[in-house]
């Protein structure tokens, strides 16, 4: 399984944009790269994900490097909401069900 | 539409029981995951269900096992528990239609506590 390589941890300022990197060097063609958060004493929920192009949900953005072999997940306006564990994960079509969490990214939100 | 539902949502045990923990997936959702959280290793895979079937396990012994009900609703039970085994256990369900990318909707997990 291709593995993902991201900060420990990060802060940022309410209601400033959040940029929270990872590389993943190794990845396959086929590689799928999701985001999910852990906020506290919850269990973690789906962020956003993306292949090649860059991608915008509600929550987040997506930029992938057109190498692939990194990508960004941007808050646009961090809220204390947002306080949580950001993961980077990568996933191939034998996966199926499997998530394989790293460390993840603890992103801490300052008022 | 609710969310995963997992229950207990707390448990304490002793060391050589048994437990079993139960997941209600999301209404419409084949595929539960089951995954186990612990400050020094973190979220680790144990093993997915797919329409009964077990289709992916994680590098967990024998003593963690788990089925998958017709209804979709799955358990998992731990054997000889261990006091390693004290973790927060979550379950999640998708859509999963074979080998799929749907992304997975956590349950808040049971802690279990062995002593």
């Amino acid at each position: 399984d291709a593995k993902t390589t991201q900060p420990n941890s990060m802060e940022s300022n309410e209601e400033e944009p959040v940029h929270l990197p990872c590389n993943h060097s190794t990845i396959s063609g086929t590689d799928y790269i999701h985001w999910y958060r852990q906020l506290p004493s919850q269990g973690p929920e789906y962020v956003i994900h993306g292949l090649t192009s860059n991608v915008n949900n509600r929550m987040a953005s997506l930029a992938i490097a057109e190498d692939r072999k990194s990508s960004t997940l941007i808050l646009h306006r961090a809220t204390l909401r947002d306080a949580a564990v950001y993961y980077c994960i990568l996933r191939g079509s034998s996966n199926t069900g499997k998530l394989i969490f790293g460390q993840g990214t603890t992103l801490q939100v300052k008022p | 539409k609710a969310g995963v539902t997992q229950t207990p949502r707390y448990l304490i045990k002793t060391r050589g029981q048994q437990v079993t923990l139960s997941c209600s997936p999301i209404s419409g959702h084949r595929s539960v995951s089951w995954y186990q959280q612990t400050p020094g290793q973190g979220l680790q895979f144990l093993f997915e269900y797919f329409s009964e079937t077990q289709r992916n396990k994680g590098n967990f012994p024998g003593r963690f096992s788990g089925r998958q009900f017709s209804n979709s609703r799955s358990e998992m039970n731990v054997s000889t528990l261990e006091l390693g085994d004290s973790a927060l256990y979550l379950c999640a369900s998708s859509l999963a239609k074979g080998a799929d990318l749907y992304e997975q909707y956590f349950g808040p997990g049971t802690r279990l506590t062995v002593t």
